[in-house]
């Protein structure tokens, strides 16, 4: 099965500043990976996702980087807001490809946005 | 996306019980995961719920502790039996949409005394 490790656990970056989560995965078929935002109290909602034929993908303030070749994928936030506070886990397909036998997770990153 | 519901949202209960979670979802869907969140962690996935089938557990899980119904293609249920502490977490039902998309509930708390 997958294994997926993420960086930084915890990230504190000032308001309009920039954050990057690193996420690193063992399997190099595995094909898709989404990026979850989970809030207090809330489940994880998915907020990018990419998929291997492609290696970078953005939707407004956020993109993802993909290197299969080093088997890595980042999270980018620009122009921060507090609203962005949040825990946020990257994932990949516990098996071999697709996601469609479940997703493996990171352990997290949380993600502070300072005023 | 996908509307996903669960019942109960929270819920306190007593060792040696056990407690069912619903998950409803607003649009039929082939694949329906159960995954625990335990305090401060990430999601570990339970298994896989097919309809018409029997679901498929993860290492470390067993039908006998955790027993899944997927009666139809909108909806599905876990058991956690004879409960304790250590099963406090919370427990996220999940469909997949578009190929491998996955959407999630808004989760079901537990707590064991």
């Amino acid at each position: 099965g997958e294994n997926v490790e993420q960086h930084p656990s915890t990230l504190s970056v000032q308001e309009g500043d920039s954050a990057v989560i690193k996420c690193t995965y063992s399997d190099s078929a595995s094909n898709y990976f989404p990026w979850y935002k989970q809030e207090l109290g809330k489940g994880p909602q998915l907020i990018i996702d990419i998929r291997s034929n492609v290696g970078e993908k953005k939707d407004q303030r956020i993109a993802v980087t993909l290197n299969k070749t080093a088997k890595h994928f980042s999270l980018h936030i620009t122009e921060t807001q507090p609203e962005d506070s949040a825990v946020y886990f990257c994932a990949a397909p516990s098996y071999s490809g697709g996601g469609a036998d479940g997703l493996t997770f990171g352990k997290g990153t949380h993600l502070i946005i300072q005023p | 996306s996908a509307v996903i519901s669960q019942k109960p949202s929270r819920d306190i209960c007593q060792r040696g019980t056990s407690l069912t979670i619903q998950c409803q979802v607003d649009s039929q869907v082939t694949m329906m995961f159960w995954y625990r969140q335990q305090p401060g962690q990430s999601l570990t996935l339970i298994a896989t719920a097919n309809q018409g089938s029997e679901a498929t557990y993860e290492s470390g899980f067993v039908i006998d502790k955790f027993p899944i119904s997927r009666p139809n293609l909108t909806f599905s249920t876990l058991t956690v039996s004879n409960m304790s502490p250590e099963d406090s977490s919370i427990y996220l039902c999940s469909v997949n949409r578009a190929l491998d998309t996955q959407y999630f509930g808004p989760g079901t708390r537990l707590t064991v005394l």
